[in-house]
């Protein structure tokens, strides 16, 4: 059973231009959720796609944007890079609505890096 | 508005003896509350988690938590450290009713041979 996966591994990109992050949930889950997290760092929740629609978000600008396809794997797209979105992007995948659950499982991240 | 706060950045121990991680949370309505591992250029592993059933929660490894609500809080202990334990740990919480995560800021366990 295939465990949550994200592609690329490493990413390096120039201020100002765009990248796109992939995720893929672990299997029988259907909710993914992105978090930015900084060197040094706690992550810091971007925002969570469940039915295909943003359910929730955090305090990112519009530069952040997300999307979900029917077999529930995700994308991240920031736009305008600037030297501060560099970071590890994780992902985490979870079932939505079970009961007591709330348990997200990530994976092994994204590093972007910005020059 | 849900947060936690970690004590200490980092928390040096000798190989054998008890590991303490402090947590504390702040939540207006009854917490969902976790630990989470990180090993270098890796992503995060769950340890344990309290879902409003025992207080006392053992995970994964040796690890264990216990939630005090009248200290809100949620340290993670160890009795006996292992080389292997080294890594950053972060204690999390989530309202029961979504399902963000708020992390804390981490700390970093060294354990000494």
């Amino acid at each position: 059973d295939a465990g949550v996966t994200q592609s690329p591994t490493h990413l390096i990109k120039t201020r100002g231009q765009q990248v796109t992050l992939r995720c893929s949930p672990k299997s029988g889950h259907d909710t993914v959720s992105w978090y930015q997290q900084a060197l040094g760092q706690g992550p810091q929740f971007i925002f969570q796609y469940y039915e295909e629609e943003e359910r929730q978000r955090g305090n990112f600008p519009d530069r952040f944007s997300g999307h979900q396809y029917p077999n529930y794997s995700s994308e991240l797209n920031v736009n305008a890079l600037l030297l501060g979105d560099s970071a590890l992007y994780l992902c985490a995948s979870s079932l939505f609505g079970t009961a007591g659950a709330q348990t997200q499982y990530f994976g092994p991240g994204t590093r972007l890096t910005v020059l | 508005a849900q947060s936690v706060t970690q004590l200490g950045s980092h928390v040096s121990v000798s190989e054998g003896a008890l590991v303490l991680l402090r947590c504390n949370y702040s939540s207006s309505v009854p917490p969902y509350l976790f630990w989470y591992v990180q090993y270098p250029n890796q992503g995060l592993q769950l340890l344990l988690k309290y879902t409003s059933a025992a207080t006392l929660v053992k995970g994964i490894n040796g690890f264990e938590a216990e939630f005090k609500k009248s200290e809100t809080s949620f340290h993670l202990t160890k009795p006996s450290a292992h080389m292997s334990d080294a890594a950053e740990y972060f204690c999390a919480v989530s309202d029961p009713g979504y399902q963000k995560v708020t992390f804390g800021t981490g700390t970093k366990l060294q354990v000494i041979p």
